[in-house]
């Protein structure tokens, strides 16, 4: 089955600073890469996804790029704020098979902005 | 509208207790789905209805057992519990099973004593 790492467990940044998390999957067969913010007390709100057919999307702050000959995938969040500390969970999904419909996800990133 | 609602909020119960779990959506979407998630851990596929029908149960312990009683509402009905199961429990819907964009409710927090 499809195996999602992902990278840091924790990143602190300041105020303004740059974010960037990275995951890689196990499964070339994967072909939709969705990224999820959970804030503390709520569920994971879908923030930016991409499709194998796409190496980039941006979104205002947040942009997504994808690798598919390294099977990789990050998440860049520019300019950050605080109101962006939250835990981040990169996923894998592909439409084929019989494990359609199922994400495997990261073990997420704690993202702490410091004013 | 993308909202996925979830009820109860909060649910504590003893493990001889029969509880449910409610979720609906009005987004007109197709698949619907049960997640179990530990603390500081990602979510984890516990059950998905596509079309109202049972789709995918990820070796779930019958403890659990989901209903689909039509398109917009999804219930978790939970008898037996342990403690280990004390969790939140997210709900999420997509357009259909098709890898595309799922939205999460926000859980219910379940503890069992």
């Amino acid at each position: 089955g499809e195996n999602v790492e992902q990278h840091p467990s924790t990143l602190s940044v300041q105020e303004g600073d740059s974010a960037v998390i990275k995951c890689t999957y196990s499964d070339s067969a994967s072909n939709y890469f969705p990224w999820y913010k959970q804030e503390l007390g709520k569920g994971p709100q879908l923030i930016i996804d991409i499709r194998s057919n796409v190496g980039e999307k941006k979104d205002q702050r947040i942009a997504v790029t994808l690798n598919k000959t390294a099977k990789h995938f990050s998440l860049h969040i520019t300019e950050t704020q605080p109101e962006d500390s939250a835990v981040y969970f990169c996923a894998a999904s592909n439409a084929g098979g019989t494990s359609y419909g199922k994400l495997t996800f990261g073990q997420g990133t704690i993202l702490t902005v410091h004013p | 509208d993308t909202e996925v609602t979830q009820t109860p909020k909060h649910l504590v119960m003893g493990m001889t207790n029969k509880k449910s779990l409610k979720c609906e959506q009005h987004m007109g979407h197709r698949a619907m789905y049960w997640y179990k998630q530990k603390a500081k851990k990602p979510p984890e596929l516990m059950f998905v209805y596509s079309y109202e029908k049972l789709s995918i149960n990820e070796s779930v312990p019958s403890r659990f057992s989901p209903e689909c009683p039509n398109s917009s509402l999804l219930n978790l009905h939970l008898h037996a519990l342990q403690p280990e199961d004390s969790a939140l429990y997210l709900c999420a819907s997509s357009q259909d099973e098709i890898p595309g964009e799922q939205y999460f409710g926000p859980g219910t927090r379940l503890t069992v004593t």
